[in-house]
């Protein structure tokens, strides 16, 4: 079956830190995955897909086949990524529907 | 360009009640899916509809539906209400086979059942 696993709820770092934001995922087929940001009283909003290959704000993700993984990665955390960061795997008819995973809390102090 | 809206925003039922949520997506946008998400099961795909057509559905009981008109514009029904059916319902629009996966949502339909 189709899954999503984000093993961390809550990722705190300090302003200037590294930041890996962990996924894992589970698919029979060839997957296209995403990530989803909602910052604070905001409206949940695609921050970047694997198959465009771009770095949004800093971030970057890669998607890893063997090890099933598509972590985001930021150099230097600013104290603006403060959000939820939720991982998605899309499937269905034309891939429209996405699985989430329960999402990441990212908490960066100065 | 106006943004996904859902409507109502906020509202409460009781438990055997139904419940109708609008959402009128991103004016060009097709596709229109919903999602529900809870604290304890997170974001869950409900159902997508196109060109009035339901085109994909997620693991939810018959008392979850929907439709779509010619205009785009989707509805969302829940008969039947349980009090585990309390939970933020998420529509959101997407231009579908030019960018599968990009979706834009709305604020959300806040329901709780007593």
């Amino acid at each position: 079956a189709q899954r999503v696993t984000q093993p961390e709820k809550l990722l705190s770092v300090f302003k200037g830190a590294p930041v890996e934001l962990k996924c894992n995922y589970s698919y029979s087929g060839s997957p296209e995955l995403f990530w989803y940001v909602q910052y604070s009283r905001q409206r949940l909003q695609l921050l970047l897909r694997h198959i465009s290959r771009e770095s949004i704000k800093g971030f970057t993700a890669d998607l890893n086949k063997g090890e099933t993984s598509f972590h985001l990665k930021k150099p230097f955390a600013q104290e603006e990524d403060s959000a939820m960061y939720y991982c998605a795997l899309s499937w269905g008819q034309a891939g429209t529907a996405l699985i989430f995973g329960k999402g990441t809390t990212l908490s960066v102090s100065s | 360009k106006a943004g996904v809206t859902q409507t109502p925003r906020y509202l409460i039922k009781t438990r055997g009640q139904q419940v109708t949520l609008s959402c009128s997506p991103i004016s060009g946008h097709r596709s229109v899916s919903w999602y529900q998400q809870t604290p304890g099961q997170g974001l869950q795909f409900l159902f997508e509809y196109f060109s009035e057509t339901q085109r994909n559905k997620g693991n939810f009981p018959g008392r979850f539906s929907g439709r779509q008109f010619s205009n785009s514009r989707s509805e969302m029904n829940v008969s039947t209400l349980e009090l585990g059916d309390s939970a933020l319902y998420l529509c959101a629009s997407s231009l579908r086979l030019a960018s599968p996966g990009e979706l834009f949502f709305g604020e959300g339909s806040r329901l709780t059942v007593l």
